[in-house]
């Protein structure tokens, strides 16, 4: 079955130290998105790839970093700049370009700082 | 402030009652999204809407768009235990400058129905 694979489901990181969270869409979807969850909070946006080899900031990016060496993946690393990184992390896809823009959603990553 | 405000933030209701939330926003929504999501876990997709006035209809589920394009609701009809979580509205609203649009997130309405 076509989804999208997020690992781990849970993650605790110690102060300073880089976490990267893994995404893996077999969906065949072009556009891939990194989303932050907080309590009340509902979704915001961390970072979004478009193609291959392109990604743009979303509205919190700072503190975070992400690749898209290939059309399936989109790992995203919550670097030691990060000051709040404990939060519920959402991986999506969609298969993009103009039209309805239905996002696909994977399971989720929580991250814990000790 | 926040684009799409939804509302109410919570709701209990005993099973077999009705329930509407609502999802607002003074911008057009170009394409309106419902999501359902249990504590803990992804989003699932329930419904998109994007013609003004269109209404849509899963089982027990109906959404629909205003008019004019700013407001959305979600109304259950005779709820049941299973639709209990949390419900999402998603949508895509021009962004300031008006060159593309951006797709937004309400905070979220915390549905439980007790047996």
């Amino acid at each position: 079955d076509g989804g999208i694979t997020q690992s781990p489901k849970y993650l605790f990181r110690k102060e300073g130290q880089n976490v990267t969270l893994s995404c893996e869409q077999n969906l065949n979807h072009d556009a891939m998105y990194w989303y932050r969850q907080d309590p009340g909070q509902g979704l915001r946006l961390i970072y979004y790839s478009q193609i291959v080899n392109d990604f743009q900031k979303g509205d919190i990016a700072e503190g975070y970093s992400v690749s898209r060496e290939k059309k399936e993946s989109f790992p995203l690393t919550v670097t030691s700049a990060q000051k709040n990184p404990t939060a519920f992390y959402l991986c999506a896809s969609t298969r993009g370009g103009s039209g309805a823009n239905v996002l696909t959603f994977g399971a989720g990553s929580r991250l814990t700082v000790l | 402030s926040q684009e799409l405000e939804q509302s109410p933030q919570s709701l209990i209701v005993q099973e077999g009652k009705n329930l509407t939330i609502n999802c607002t926003s003074s911008k057009t929504l170009y394409g309106l999204y419902w999501y359902k999501q249990k504590y803990g876990e992804g989003l699932i997709f329930l419904m998109m809407l994007q013609k003004g006035g269109e209404e849509k209809s899963h089982e027990k589920i109906t959404a629909k768009l205003d008019e004019k394009k700013q407001q959305s609701s979600l109304h259950i009809t005779a709820s049941q235990p299973s639709h209990a979580g949390i419900y999402l509205c998603g949508a895509e609203i021009l962004n300031s400058g008006g060159s593309n649009y951006k797709l937004t997130f309400g905070k979220g309405t915390l549905l439980t129905v007790n047996p």
